[in-house]
């Protein structure tokens, strides 16, 4: 069973440009979530889609967003990039909302501004 | 506002010693506790998780325990193996929105 992907691995912008990352669920999961990891600060929730809407959401500006599509396979987006976007963003997935079914990571999209 | 905390950033343990990761939480409302392993360049996968109904769960070299009176957490790796270097991360999911949050991640190093 293939696992969670996201691509691309590593993308490199510049300031004030926007960018679009993709993840691609296990197959079956209908649950999406994204995550950003930076040095000292963990993972940080982003959001959370399931069944194409948007369940939750983390402290981020509007700036990021993101949606699901009908096949469960998610998109994010960063628009305006600023430096500090610069992270590894990490997406999981599940089977559904369940507590007692953890995330499955894909190994994440390395984004940097510079 | 940090709501989960792993306090230390790295652990070094010798191998065929006893690990133990902690982890802190500030809200109530986490019901659901989970830890997770990171390599370099992969996605964290899960490790083991425990409900806040239980104070104990164990899988094969690792355990969790959970006090929730104090609310803390610790994953307990017995024997630790080289190949248990990695960052841990410990999770909490809130009761109420189902929402799944983070500690910071602690290094372990496994020394042979």
């Amino acid at each position: 069973k293939a696992g969670v992907t996201q691509t691309p691995r590593y993308l490199i912008k510049t300031r004030g440009q926007q960018v679009t990352l993709s993840c691609s669920p296990i197959s079956g999961h209908r649950s999406v979530s994204w995550y950003q990891q930076t040095p000292g600060q963990g993972l940080q929730f982003l959001f959370e889609y399931f069944s194409e809407t948007q369940r939750n959401k983390g402290n981020f500006p509007g700036r990021f967003s993101g949606r699901q599509f009908s096949n469960s396979r998610s998109e994010m987006n960063v628009s305006t990039l600023e430096l500090g976007d610069s992270a590894l963003y990490l997406c999981a997935s599940s089977l559904d909302a369940g507590e007692e079914q953890p995330q499955h990571f894909g190994d994440g999209t390395r984004l940097s501004i510079l | 506002d940090q709501q989960v905390k792993q306090n230390s950033p790295s652990l070094s343990v010798q191998e065929g010693r006893i690990s133990i990761l902690n982890c802190d939480y500030t809200n109530s409302m986490f019901d659901y506790f989970l830890w997770y392993k990171k390599y370099p360049a992969e996605g964290p996968t899960f490790l083991i998780s425990i409900s806040s109904i239980k104070d104990k769960n164990e899988d094969g070299r690792f355990t969790v325990f959970l006090n929730k009176s104090a609310k803390h957490l610790s994953l307990h790796i017995v024997p630790s193996q080289p190949g248990d270097s990695a960052v841990y991360f410990c999770a909490a999911i809130n009761g109420n929105t189902g929402k799944l949050i983070f500690g910071q991640g602690t290094t372990l190093q496994v020394k042979p």
